[in-house]
């Protein structure tokens, strides 16, 4: 079966432009989650979906970040005004269920960079 | 909050064994999991542990205890293959499946 597609794989823009990255979770997970890795770093929780639950959005950096997920399956990043300090890869992931743990399916990332 | 400490690089000759430490500061705990992320790549899940002992898979194990706050990642006969980061990540309660990541270790596996 497919995996977490992501889309585009690479995006550039210029500061103060919005930008929308777009994910597509395993069919049937109900968990969603948006992470950032700067290069050489760790994942930054960003937003996390669970199923028709209020999403847990404690690890938006700012205000002019958001996201939503559309009938409980794709999900869209929005950056508004970017900055270059924006420039990251962002990683989307999924799993079947919270509650009991499960494991993070991750899709390939977009990689966006700030002019 | 949480956060997790891991050495930033290892390396290690094919065939040998490596262990990779994490040591974790959190207000509650469910578990430990390990992931590897080759450059470039993905991060692919490689274990959990939600108890105390060693968890084994292949050539993979993973460690926890929980009273030390601290688990690791043993890898057995190593290949060129196992070049990767690996990162270790917590989940805590009131956050579903939700992770907190390590910086992650470099590992580099030399002929």
């Amino acid at each position: 079966g497919a995996g977490v597609s992501q889309s585009p794989s690479n995006k550039v823009t210029e500061k103060g432009k919005d930008v929308e990255l777009r994910c597509d979770p395993i069919s049937g997970h109900t968990a969603l989650y948006w992470y950032r890795q700067s290069l050489g770093q760790g994942l930054e929780f960003l937003i996390y979906f669970q199923g028709n639950s209020a999403p847990d959005k404690s690890g938006l950096p700012s205000d002019r970040f958001s996201a939503e997920r559309t009938g409980g399956s794709v999900s869209t990043l929005t950056i508004q005004r970017t900055q270059q300090e924006d420039s990251a890869v962002y990683l989307c992931a999924s799993s079947q269920t919270s509650g009991t743990y499960n494991e993070q399916f991750f899709g390939p990332g977009t990689r966006l960079t700030v002019l | 909050g949480q956060s997790l400490e891991q050495p930033s690089e290892v390396t290690a000759v094919e065939g040998a064994i490596v262990q990779i430490n994490c040591t974790y500061q959190t207000s509650g705990f469910y578990g430990l999991s390990w992931y590897q992320q080759h450059d470039g790549g993905a991060p692919t899940f490689l274990s959990y542990n939600a108890l105390d002992g060693l968890e084994e898979t292949g050539r993979f194990s993973s460690f926890l205890s929980r009273s030390d706050s601290y688990g690791y990642l043993l890898l057995q006969e190593l290949q060129m293959k196992d070049s990767a980061s690996y990162f270790c990540a917590v989940r805590a309660p009131g956050g579903g499946n939700k992770l907190t990541f390590g910086t992650g270790t470099q590992l580099k596996v030399e002929l």
